[in-house]
Order: structure tokens, then C-alpha cells, then sequence
């Protein structure tokens, strides 16, 4: 069974820092995803990943993937305090448009 | 337009009831899924339905029973509600064979008593 786990649960960071949020799942797979939720909302789709060695960037938020690693990354550059929310990533099992989901990353950026 | 609506967003009700969640999407998609997403944030597939097709169907009681009547639309029908049920329940919509993104709606948060 496919397991899809974030690194860190919850991260606490300041504004003007840099930081990664990390992502490994158990099985073959190149499409990956992430979304982000703010608090009582819906999902928001930010990146979709679908081939090795796949990068997107917007605004302060890149993300990139590595298949063989089993690896996807989402850095954050000069957080601001917008970018708090509970990020997920989710993989793609065996490209059959079912979605397992990471356990979330909670980012909080204080001043 | 919302690209994705669900009705209710809240709903509140007592153990044993029955209740269903609507969901609609006007995306032109052809696919459609439930997730629950539990106290903690976790989110789980539950179903999806491809062109009325139901496709997916995980580990789930029973009591869920998904009904699609045409492919822009997905119910959700819960019978017996237990306390384990309350949840946010968000419907989703992709294009199969596309890039595999989700889009999703608002969410409907139920609370059983």
C-alpha cells in the first residue's frame, strides 16, 4: 500500500527565513501534487509534478521531485506571514488518478 | 461561477440519522471523488466515479453509498450516523487522462451528536 509522509508535522518559522518541507512516499510513481489549506477552507492546488527531475516556482514556493529518490521537496524562500497554512502533498498511485495524501505540514510564520 | 459547489456546508444531526451531501461541479470533468478529512487534518479517498462509473471504493462502511447521475454530480448518502462519522467531507473533480490535478469544493463539515 502506498504510504505518502511529510517532514515536519509542524513548522514555526520567522518571516525573511528560508526552510523545506519534505515528502517521501513508498511505491513507484511520477505524478505528484501539492496543495495547500488554509484554515475551515478548501484545498488549494499549487504545483503539479509529473515527471522526474520536474521544478515549478511561484512567488516564494518552489517545488521539485525526484522519482528514484521517491522524494519531492516544497522550499520556502523569505517566508511572509501569507504563507501560513497546513500543506499536502499527494502522489499519484500507479498513475491511476487516485490520491493518497501526506499527513500535512501546519507552517506558521511569525514576524 | 464556484467550480465545484457542495451542499450542505455544515451539518449538524444525532446519531442513527441519515443524511446526504450534494456535490456538483461545472468544470466539464469526468471524473469526481469524495475524501474525508478526519479531526487531524487527515485525508482519505473514499470514492470516485468515472462517467457515472464508480471506480474507486475503499475500505468504507457500508453505510456510505455514492450515487452519481450523471457525471457532473456526485452524492453522498450516509444511513445509521455514528459519532466516528463526524468529519469534513470534500468532493473533488479531474479530467482522467489529464495531468491528475483535483479540484475541490468547500467542504461540508458534519457533526454527529
Amino acid at each position: 500500500e502506498l504510504k505518502v509522509e511529510q517532514n515536519p508535522l509542524f513548522l514555526s518559522m520567522q518571516e525573511g527565513k528560508n526552510y523545506t518541507i519534505y515528502c517521501n512516499y513508498s511505491t513507484t510513481s511520477d505524478r505528484l501534487y501539492w496543495y495547500r489549506q488554509d484554515p475551515g477552507k478548501s484545498l488549494e492546488s499549487l504545483f503539479v509534478l509529473l515527471s522526474n527531475g520536474a521544478v515549478k516556482q511561484e512567488g516564494r514556493l518552489m517545488a521539485s521531485l525526484d522519482t528514484k529518490a521517491r522524494l519531492s521537496t516544497l522550499h520556502i524562500t523569505a517566508a511572509v506571514h501569507d504563507l501560513s497554512a497546513t500543506y499536502f502533498c499527494a502522489v499519484d498511485m500507479y498513475n491511476t488518478d487516485k490520491l493518497i495524501f501526506g499527513t500535512g505540514t501546519r507552517l506558521q510564520v511569525f514576524p | 461561477d464556484t467550480a465545484v459547489s457542495q451542499t450542505p456546508k455544515y451539518l449538524v444531526t444525532q446519531m442513527g440519522n441519515d443524511k446526504s451531501i450534494k456535490c456538483e461541479q461545472n468544470l466539464g470533468h469526468d471524473t469526481m471523488y469524495w475524501y474525508k478529512q478526519d479531526s487531524k487534518k487527515f485525508l482519505k479517498i473514499m470514492f470516485s466515479y468515472n462517467n457515472k462509473e464508480l471506480i474507486i471504493n475503499e475500505t468504507v462502511p457500508n453505510r456510505f453509498s455514492p450515487k452519481s447521475p450523471d457525471k457532473a454530480h456526485l452524492n453522498l448518502h450516509i444511513n445509521s450516523l455514528e459519532l466516528g462519522d463526524s468529519a469534513v467531507y470534500f468532493c473533488a473533480s479531474s479530467r482522467r487522462g489529464a495531468s491528475g490535478e483535483l479540484f475541490f469544493g468547500e467542504g461540508s463539515r458534519l457533526t454527529v451528536l
